[in-house]
């Protein structure tokens, strides 16, 4: 069975310092991870994946995340956050080819002071 | 914008009530998922159809029923409505039916509160 944890249900930075959302996995086989975004009143949108090619994946507005299998994680960073990255982010797992298999984590919620 | 539209953005309806939520997939797009997000159970998948065949199921009540339509919107219908069926609906497409890649695009969702 898969299941996907993100470390800190809120993150609160100061714009133009670093973003770093904690996302642990765990998986029988090896699994295709992503990131999503949620502003407010708006869908979730695909930030970025993971499908066991690089294990440096950038994304969309400058993020990008690691994947490392030893210690089972997916952290999200950013070098420098902006107001504009306020928002939910959720970490996704996937063993399959199945909706059913797709599992999304709780949510981080990142607050970007000014 | 992705694409996902999404009617009604909002409704308000009473216990015992049905309603139907409606969703158009992207241009192109063959799969249609219907997602229950609440504060207490985060995101939940309820179903899935593909090219108007139901494809997967999750956690949908037995209340609530779902179809694809020839033109491939999708509607979501919810009966005998509970206080706990409050919670924002999303639906979401993506291009691929069988094999799912995690690449969904989704609607801004129907915010249904029940009173």
């Amino acid at each position: 069975a898969q299941s996907v944890t993100q470390l800190d249900s809120h993150v609160s930075v100061s714009e133009g310092t670093p973003v770093l959302l904690r996302c642990n996995y765990s998986s029988s086989y090896s699994p295709s991870l992503f990131w999503y975004v949620q502003h407010p009143n708006k869908g979730l949108q695909l930030l970025l994946k993971y499908t066991s090619a690089a294990t440096l994946v950038k994304g969309i507005n400058g993020f990008e995340a690691e994947f490392k299998k030893s210690e089972t994680s997916f952290h999200l960073t950013k070098p420098s956050a902006h107001m504009s990255d306020a928002a939910e982010y959720f970490c996704v797992v996937s063993e399959g080819g199945s909706a059913r298999q797709l599992t999304f984590g709780s949510g981080t919620q990142l607050t970007v002071l000014p | 914008d992705s694409g996902v539209t999404q009617t009604p953005k909002h409704l308000i309806t009473a216990t015992g009530q049905r309603v139907t939520l409606r969703c158009s997939p992207r241009s192109g797009d063959l799969s249609v998922y219907w997602y229950q997000q609440s504060l207490d159970q985060g995101l939940q998948f309820l179903i899935q159809y593909y090219n108007g065949e139901e494809r997967a199921k999750g956690n949908i009540l037995e209340r609530f029923s779902a179809q694809q339509f020839p033109d491939l919107h999708s509607e979501l219908n919810l009966s005998s409505l509970e206080l706990g069926d409050s919670a924002l609906y999303f639906c979401a497409s993506s291009v691929a039916g069988g094999g799912h890649t995690g690449e969904l695009f989704f609607g801004e969702g129907s915010r249904l509160t029940v009173l």
